[in-house]
């Protein structure tokens, strides 16, 4: 089945504890991106990558890291979480920038 | 950045009511798509549209992109309760490397 895979599904952390979340496609797409989403806000893109070893910056990407070191991961890290990265986010994918971006279920982000 | 502003915000209507959605921009698309989430799930496409004036017909939701391509409608008749959710439009500047600009939604719910 093609589908975008995220991990974890919820997670609760403290401030400062580093985090990684994972993501991963079987779809053989170029293109990923993270997004966050809070209320009222919709959607914003954090990192997106057009291929391996190629990244860059979306509208909100202080306080995040990404790799793209082979084609179907694209894991988002967090150095240092500080509350205001809490949030819902989620990985997508697609095969070329632009078109069809398929998500995954969404990792549900608490710093406390 | 570019800005795409959604109207309502919040929508919620009774069984067999007909209803609009808008989706606005000052700045022009090469292409527009649709998307509905679901609560606990990721956004799904619904349609892309890519001419200025194209309208496009997915059972009972007509969506249609504006002739400069700077704004969109999704119409829905006769609502059902299975529509209830959050109604995403997301817009695709070929100028840009980022993937897809997102507008804030529009949470519908249907009522029985």
């Amino acid at each position: 089945e093609a589908q975008v895979t995220q991990n974890p599904r919820y997670l609760i952390t403290v401030t400062g504890k580093k985090l990684t979340v994972t993501c991963s496609q079987n779809m053989n797409h170029e293109y990923m991106s993270w997004y966050r989403q809070d209320p009222g806000l919709g959607l914003r893109q954090i990192y997106y990558s057009m291929n391996v070893e190629v990244t860059d910056k979306g509208d909100v990407p202080e306080g995040y890291k990404v790799s793209r070191k082979e084609k179907r991961n694209f894991p988002l890290i967090l150095e240092s979480p500080s509350p205001n990265q809490t949030s819902l986010y989620f990985c997508a994918s697609s095969f070329y920038r632009g078109t069809e971006a398929f998500f995954g279920q969404g990792t549900r982000l608490t710093v406390v | 950045t570019q800005l795409l502003e959604q109207s309502p915000q919040f929508l919620s209507i009774q069984e067999g009511e007909n209803l609009t959605v808008y989706c606005n921009s000052s700045s022009v698309f090469s292409s527009l798509q649709w998307y509905r989430q679901e609560p606990g799930e990721g956004p799904v496409l619904l349609v892309t549209v890519v001419t200025g004036g194209e309208v496009k017909k997915l059972k009972r939701l007509t969506f249609q992109f504006g002739d400069a391509r700077k704004d969109s409608s999704l119409h829905i008749t006769a609502a059902q309760p299975g529509d209830t959710g959050l109604y995403l439009c997301a817009g695709d500047s070929s100028g840009s490397a980022r993937q897809l600009t997102f507008g804030s939604g529009t949470q519908l719910t249907v009522l029985p």
